[in-house]
């Protein structure tokens, strides 16, 4: 089945606790990007990847950090997450050339 | 389920009856659009899409229809079911600008009532 999967779907985690959210996506797409979900705010962009080793910040990128060292792979870090980074998480794929994303299913994410 | 709005605007639809959802989208050079679905507890789910050169695009039960003139989308769904009952958001795209960033609108909660 095409998808893409992230993990863990919910963490609790506490200021200044380095962690990384994993996704992945089984469809070769060439881009891929993570969003945070916010309400009244909507889907904000943090960082997007248009291939292997090409990484650029979205709209938010301040306290995350990303790696695309594989073609599947796009982890979230945040090295010293912080409450303002509770939020909803979305890791998306897409083929390059389309405009269609699949989004993964979410990551709730609570920083004590 | 998870919380995707506090603050959306709501359509209340009788099941059977068709939906209107509008969006206005703020570039107007921007050249592709996307409607996304999003349930409770899941990510975005992709609807149907429309390029700048149309202004209307039927799928299955939904029609998008694209007025450049006043930047304004909207997604119509026949025959309302129960399970259309979601957030539904639109998103646009300025195709090689940002990395053919998407952004998205704030979105809007449909209700079916049976």
């Amino acid at each position: 089945e095409a998808q893409v999967t992230q993990n863990p779907r919910y963490l609790i985690t506490v200021t200044g606790k380095k962690l990384t959210v994993t996704c992945s996506q089984n469809m070769n797409h060439e881009y891929m990007s993570w969003y945070r979900q916010d309400p009244g705010l909507g889907l904000r962009q943090i960082y997007y990847s248009m291939n292997v080793e090409v990484t650029d910040k979205g709209d938010v990128p301040e306290g995350y950090k990303v790696s695309r060292k594989e073609k599947r792979n796009f982890p979230l870090i945040l090295e010293s997450p912080s409450p303002n980074q509770t939020s909803l998480y979305f890791c998306a794929s897409r083929q390059q050339g389309r405009g269609e994303q699949f989004f993964g299913p979410g990551t709730r994410l609570t920083v004590l | 389920g998870e919380s995707v709005g506090l603050h959306l605007p709501t359509l209340s639809v009788q099941e059977g009856d068709n939906s209107i959802i509008n969006c206005a989208y703020s570039n107007s050079a921007s050249d592709y659009f996307i409607w996304y679905k999003q349930e409770s507890g899941k990510g975005p789910q992709f609807i149907i899409d429309i390029r700048s050169n149309m202004d209307k695009r039927q799928g299955q039960r939904v029609t998008v229809l694209l007025n450049k003139t006043v930047k304004h989308l909207s997604l119509q769904i026949a025959a309302t079911q129960p399970g259309d009952s979601a957030v539904y958001f639109c998103a646009e795209k300025l195709t090689g600008a940002a990395g053919n960033k998407l952004t998205f609108g704030g979105g809007t909660r449909v209700l079916v009532k049976p």
